[in-house]
């Protein structure tokens, strides 16, 4: 079953630090990783998206990686900013399908 | 440019009457749609998608319906509403044949009451 997991639940850090957000998934086979951020009360947006031989990418203070090898990928937020408080979600793709299978995602939280 | 527009943002039912919400997509053509639905502190559910005019696919099943009249026009409708479709539904769109990056409406937070 394809599944995707994510960690941790949620997080709450002070502004100007960083922070790192897990993705595991057992989606086979796989096509490409997705990272998004949803504000409260909004529709998901993307930050970045990755395919199999893609091992990092990044927008502006968001850095995503993967290892497809062992199936996982990271977000890291440097300097964080209160605006960064929202929930991330991970999602990945699988060849041949049009439905993709969404994590439950990390919420954050950037405290002043 | 592609925008996704979706309607009304917010609802407030009564249990047992019908709903509608619509998603309109500009920019793009033959869109591959979508309906998700997201409990308070929940991931994102999948509950209809299409490839094509009058293709809907249902996930899960339930108390909805989906249809798409239109290429660009993908409707979530139910008969009688329960107190347990409340949610934060989302439309999404992505490229045509492809599972490429979905792009999302603003959402609807639907309260039945």
């Amino acid at each position: 079953k394809n599944q995707v997991e994510q960690s941790p639940q949620s997080l709450i850090i002070l502004e100007g630090k960083n922070c790192t957000l897990q993705c595991n998934y057992t989606v086979s086979p796989f096509s490409n990783l997705r990272w998004y951020k949803q504000d409260t009360g909004r529709g998901p947006v993307s930050l970045t998206i990755m395919t199999f031989s893609e091992n990092t990418k990044s927008n502006g203070r968001y850095t995503a990686t993967l290892d497809a090898d062992t199936k996982q990928s990271s977000l890291h937020i440097t300097a964080s900013q209160l605006s960064d408080s929202a929930s991330y979600i991970c999602v990945v793709s699988v060849g041949g399908s049009y439905i993709p299978t969404f994590g439950r995602g990390t919420s954050l939280i950037v405290h002043p | 440019s592609q925008t996704i527009h979706q309607w009304p943002a917010t609802l407030v039912q009564p249990v047992g009457s019908p709903l509608s919400l619509e998603c309109t997509v500009e920019g793009t053509s033959n869109p591959n749609l979508y309906w998700y639905r997201q409990a308070a502190g929940r991931g994102l559910q999948l509950l209809f998608y299409s490839v094509g005019i009058g293709q809907i696919s249902s996930e899960v099943p339930q108390n909805l319906s989906a249809s798409r009249p239109q290429d660009r026009q993908f409707i979530l409708s139910s008969k009688k509403l329960l107190l347990s479709d409340s949610g934060f539904y989302l439309c999404a769109w992505s490229v045509a044949r492809t599972n490429t990056e979905a792009f999302f409406g603003q959402g609807t937070r639907l309260t039945v009451v």
